[in-house]
């Protein structure tokens, strides 16, 4: 069963301090894996996305990182600020080449970034 | 990137009454929507897979009777629920598919929050 876990559920830190958020992941066949940035009452966007010979990529202050051996991803934020006060979600896609695709979304984790 | 829309944003309604959300790709054409509901601290589940122009294909345990779908054009997809219940209470979003986009990648809407009181 295709599964994506994350780590921690929540987290709270002060405004300037960096995070890490994980996720690992067991979906075959691997496709793709990106982070998505969902505030509270709104859709999720895309942050990075991520191929299997992928092993970092940026998007400002965010940086995932993926290692496809140990089927784990990270996010890391630096300089956090209030505005990055959201769930960030975890999601594998797998496709296969009759062009079955799914989507296995992780249960997120809920950053809080205080003053 | 791509935009895509939800109407409405919110909605309550009486118990027994029928709600339409609709789901709009802005700038690009979706042959594939799809639907998800989430509930309060949990992620996103899909309900369905809408295909323009022909019928959608629900997740196990969605009933199709309850949720109808219709996806008449390559931009627009609607979700119906049909005589709502309290525990048909939930943030559904769609989101839609670019297949001429690099990842082939699926684009989120804003959300819709449905009250059924």
């Amino acid at each position: 069963k295709n599964q994506v876990e994350q780590s921690p559920q929540s987290l709270i830190i002060l405004e300037g301090k960096n995070c890490t958020l994980q996720c690992n992941y067991t979906v075959s066949p691997f496709s793709n894996l990106r982070w998505y940035k969902q505030d509270t009452g709104r859709g999720p966007v895309s942050l990075t996305i991520m191929t299997f010979s992928e092993n970092t990529k940026s998007n400002g202050r965010y940086t995932a990182t993926l290692d496809a051996d140990t089927k784990q991803s990270s996010l890391h934020i630096t300089a956090s600020q209030l505005s990055d006060s959201a769930s960030y979600i975890c999601v594998v896609r797998s496709a296969t080449n009759f062009g079955n695709e799914k989507l296995t979304f992780g249960t997120g984790t809920r950053l809080t970034i205080i003053p | 990137g791509a935009v895509v829309s939800q109407h409405p944003s919110r909605v309550i309604c009486k118990s027994g009454t029928s709600v339409k959300i609709e789901c709009r790709s802005l700038d690009f054409q979706a042959t594939t929507m799809f639907w998800y509901r989430q509930f309060p601290k949990q992620s996103l589940m899909l309900m369905a897979t809408s295909n323009e122009g022909s019928k959608a294909t629900y997740e196990q345990g969605v009933e199709k009777d309850k949720f109808l779908i219709n996806h008449a054009s390559l931009t627009l997809s609607t979700l119906t629920v049909t005589s709502a219940h309290p525990e048909d209470s939930s943030f559904y979003i769609c989101s839609a598919r670019d297949f001429a986009g690099s990842y082939n990648e699926q684009f989120f809407g804003p959300g819709t929050r449905l009250t059924v009181l």
